[in-house]
């Protein structure tokens, strides 16, 4: 059964840092591209993020260029976010998702980890 | 970046009744569309991919048409278990983005 688990939400100071993971198993996760969706409260899904099977390519939203992080350890099967510099409007359920390929989907989704950004 | 469009952004219904949701992209995106299907407190469920295959699992009674940029996701008869928030998504940029939703509910 394809699993995705995530972890390392909380709350944090405005301009904190969170480092969020999210454990694969269940499928070969180093074929997979895997993204990062958040969806803030009462609000909408937004992409995040994504990162190509092999670490090589990195693809960001424009809110977060230059603040989140994306990467892998396809050794760990595990997906990361690090996020700097949090803001308010940071503060969201992010889910890990696979997929992210151009034209592709998010078949799997994790259960969501939530990261609250307040003083 | 590719903006996308929802209509419209609730409604509600009866079980039994036909429901159609529109989506509508910025630009063209060709056939990378797809819609999900989010309860409350739940992750998102795909529904439906490439604009009108239905992913393993998912109820014949949903289905998705459209091409360019305008789609259709419609459920042929509604279901008690169909009263969730239904967002389209296009995969043709980097940049992932999702309409803003649907949300069905009883009337």
């Amino acid at each position: 059964e394809v699993q995705l688990v995530e972890s390392g939400g909380g709350l944090v100071q405005p301009g904190g840092s969170l480092r969020l993971s999210c454990a694969a198993s269940g499928f070969t996760f180093s074929d997979y591209w895997m993204s990062w969706v958040r969806q803030a409260p009462g609000k909408g899904l937004e992409w995040v993020a994504n990162i190509k099977e092999d670490g090589s390519e990195k693809n960001y939203v424009d809110s977060v260029k230059g603040r989140f992080t994306i990467s892998r350890d396809n050794t760990k099967n595990s997906l990361y976010l690090q996020m700097n510099s949090l803001r308010a409007e940071d503060t969201a359920v992010y889910y890990c998702a696979r997929g992210g390929i151009q034209c592709g989907q998010f078949r799997c989704w994790g259960q969501g980890t939530l990261v609250t950004v307040s003083s | 970046d590719i903006q996308m469009t929802q209509s419209p952004s609730s409604l509600s219904a009866s079980v039994g009744d036909r429901v159609t949701i529109t989506c509508r992209a910025s630009q063209s995106i060709n056939s990378c569309l797809n819609w999900y299907q989010q309860k409350s407190g739940k992750a998102p469920k795909l529904l439906i991919y490439a604009v009108s295959t239905l992913q393993s699992g998912v109820p014949s009674r949903f289905s998705g048409s459209g091409s360019g940029t305008d789609f259709t996701l419609t459920i042929s008869s509604l279901q008690p278990e169909d009263f969730a928030t239904y967002y389209c998504q296009q995969s043709y940029s980097t940049s992932f983005t999702f309409g803003p939703g649907t949300n069905v509910d009883i009337k």
